[in-house]
């Protein structure tokens, strides 16, 4: 069974820094794009960033570009979302998903990392 | 990176059907084959109900079916039923490595 962890949430002041982890289990963690996606509260899905399984390949929306950093360690089944820079508007619950093949986009869903920036 | 467009809402009877569009670009959705749709019910994450524009995981009934034409993808749930209710999210590769989602459509039965 497909799990997807993640942890690190919590409240922080505008300008500040925090980094995101999701820990997977239950598929070859290594063969497999994985993506952050965020929702802010009562809004819509926003994709944030994705990472093929070499970490040759990385992205990010242009709402985070130059201020996110997407990175991963294949060994300890993790990825990681190191947010710098944070803004009110990065308020939302983080979502970390497993992609299907390839750049074909999320499959399975974490439960969510709650980020709060406020001052 | 613009969201995909879709309606605010859509709602259909017990047993009725209702199809939802996403509408996008030849940058996107008319550009590549990876248009998913995912359901989101309150207060729980997304899941996938539809992958590559037509497909469907298994588990999925298939009263969920997807299509696509041009730069507007569509997702037709059938029979509907009252576990239906739900907000529903397209995605779509849109080039270099960016993903973009819709706007979200909130079906309710009737």
């Amino acid at each position: 069974e497909v799990q997807l962890v993640e942890s690190g949430g919590g409240l922080v002041q505008p300008g500040r820094s925090l980094r995101l982890s999701c820990a997977a289990s239950g598929f070859p963690f290594d063969q497999f794009t994985m993506y952050w996606v965020r929702q802010a509260p009562g809004k819509g899905l926003e994709w944030v960033s994705g990472i093929n399984w070499s970490s040759g390949t990385v992205g990010y929306a242009d709402s985070v570009k130059g201020r996110f950093l997407i990175f991963r360690d294949n060994a300890r089944k993790s990825v990681y979302l190191q947010m710098n820079s944070l803004r009110v508007e990065d308020t939302a619950l983080y979502y970390c998903t497993k992609g299907r093949t390839g750049w074909g986009g999320p499959d399975y869903w974490g439960q969510g990392a709650l980020v709060t920036v406020s001052s | 990176q613009s969201a995909l467009t879709q309606p605010p809402s859509a709602s259909g009877s017990p047993g009725q059907s209702v199809t939802i569009s996403c509408t996008g670009t030849s940058s996107d959705v008319g550009g590549y084959n990876y248009v998913s749709w995912y359901v989101q019910h309150p207060g729980k994450a997304p899941k996938l109900v539809i992958y590559e524009v037509t497909e469907r995981p298994s588990g999925v009934p298939d009263r969920f079916s997807g299509s696509k034409s041009g730069n507007t993808a569509s997702l037709t749930v059938s029979g509907l039923q009252a576990e239906d209710e739900a907000d529903y999210y397209c995605s779509s590769y849109a080039g270099n490595n960016i993903f973009v989602f819709g706007s979200g459509t909130k079906v309710t039965v009737l």
